[in-house]
């Protein structure tokens, strides 16, 4: 079945700095690559996806890159603010495997102002 | 739309006793997909439905889980006898694959916190 890492596990960044976040899958047919965002107390949500047709996509201060030869994906956050103080989560799916959707073990960002 | 709607949001029930969560996925969403989350082993995958058929649920713990989908625009999963180390958050999401768009975007509910005592 489907592996999926993140890392790193925690990341605290000073407001207005940048931060990366990474993910790494095991199924070389997964095709959609997604991030969610889940405030404490809160349901998860997504914040951007990108297909595997496209190499980077960009909203505003979020983008994610995927390198699908090697099998990771990036969420990147510029300019944080301490609103960006979340766990996020990648998810990478397969349609290959009837739409199996499996969550990676969640990255803990603090924004410091 | 409502979005996904879950209940009850809060339970709290003494270990042997069953509970049901409930679940409405968004009208017209073909994929439904049963979560736990606990801070230890983070967000799980019980079991999904296509189009109200269970697809994988080797998620599901052990037998005392069981999910149903009657139609598509309900769910349930069963605990039955709850023990202490079933306490956590269950999420219910739904998504529509169908949309050329926003396929594979899944919506989730506000999650049902069980605590067993």
């Amino acid at each position: 079945g489907e592996n999926v890492e993140q890392h790193p596990s925690t990341l605290s960044v000073q407001e207005g700095d940048s931060a990366v976040i990474k993910c790494t899958y095991s199924d070389s047919a997964s095709n959609y690559f997604p991030w969610y965002k889940q405030e404490l107390g809160k349901r998860p949500q997504l914040i951007i996806d990108i297909r595997s047709n496209v190499g980077e996509k960009k909203d505003q201060r979020i983008a994610v890159t995927l390198n699908k030869t090697a099998k990771h994906f990036s969420l990147h956050i510029t300019e944080t603010q301490p609103e960006d103080s979340a766990v996020y989560f990648c998810a990478p799916r397969s349609y290959n495997q009837g739409g199996k959707l499996i969550f990676g073990q969640g990255t803990e960002l603090s924004v410091k102002p | 739309d409502a979005g996904v709607i879950q209940s009850p949001r809060h339970e709290v029930t003494e270990m042997g006793q069953e509970v049901t969560l409930r679940c409405k996925p968004i009208s017209g969403h073909d994929y439904l997909f049963w979560y736990r989350q606990t801070m230890m082993r983070g967000l799980e995958l019980l079991i999904y439905f296509n189009n109200n058929v269970p697809i994988d649920d080797s998620g599901m713990p052990e037998d005392r889980f069981s999910a149903k989908m009657p139609n598509a625009s309900f769910s349930t999963l069963k605990i039955q006898p709850s023990e202490p180390r079933d306490s956590a958050v269950y999420f219910c999401a739904s998504s529509n694959d169908r949309d050329r768009v926003r396929s594979g975007e899944l919506f989730f509910g506000e999650g049902s916190r069980l605590t067993v005592l």
